[in-house]
């Protein structure tokens, strides 16, 4: 299917250890970007990527890491999750073009105990 | 100072009654502007694109003001299912391509 997903849509882990949240497109969009939202919070930009080996800081990287091997794929690591990394993590994705629309995943829920 | 600031409300709206609320942004580059709704922490959907002009889609109307450096939503004859939060994004200038949020605008429209 068309669109973009992200997995898994909930995940607990404790703290310390690393999980990695996945986000995959298939409109070749050549933007994606990871936000996290906390509880009545707006959006928070974590990383972002213009292209494929292009990836860069948002406002709130610490403690996240990024790749982006392949355009359709931008996985989203908590290296040593900590109970503050507790949130909704939103994936996205937009064409190269500033004035078109973002797309948005399911969001994944983490719970750091 | 956030980038982009928003009202967080709740606004409370009789059904059938108009609703306006604004939204303001620091950086004076910006290029393109949006206003998403969001349900109850799903995810953000676009609502509307924001011109210059102003534009208008149905029962809502979206004004950019460049100098005063806001925009604005208006939501006419409201209805219980325009119950959820609305966010602000702002894009491009300095900040390149990366859709910079407002922290929303919660709507709740009662019988």
């Amino acid at each position: 299917d068309a669109g973009i997903t992200q997995s898994p849509r909930y995940k607990i882990t404790e703290t310390g250890r690393q999980v990695t949240l996945m986000c995959h497109q298939t409109w070749s969009h050549s933007y994606m970007f990871w936000y996290r939202q906390d509880l009545g919070h707006g959006l928070r930009l974590i990383y972002y990527s213009a292209a494929a080996d292009i990836t860069d800081k948002g406002e709130v990287p610490d403690g996240y890491v990024v790749s982006r091997s392949k355009t359709e794929n931008f996985p989203l690591t908590l290296e040593s999750a900590t109970r503050s990394q507790t949130s909704v993590y939103f994936c996205a994705s937009s064409d190269s073009a500033i004035e078109t629309e973002a797309f948005f995943g399911q969001g994944t829920r983490l719970t750091v105990v | 100072r956030k980038e982009v600031e928003q009202d967080p409300g709740p606004f409370n709206v009789p059904e059938g009654a108009t609703v306006a609320f604004n939204c303001t942004y620091s950086n004076s580059a910006s290029q393109s502007f949006f206003w998403y709704r969001q349900d109850c922490r799903k995810e953000p959907k676009l609502l509307m694109s924001v011109y210059s002009s102003g534009n208008e889609d149905g029962r809502f109307t979206a004004q950019l003001n460049r100098a005063s450096q806001y925009i604005s939503l208006l939501i006419r004859d409201s209805k219980l299912s325009d119950s959820a939060t609305y966010l602000c994004v702002v894009n491009g200038g300095a900040a390149g391509n990366k859709l910079t949020f407002g922290g929303g605008t919660r709507v709740l429209v009662k019988p």
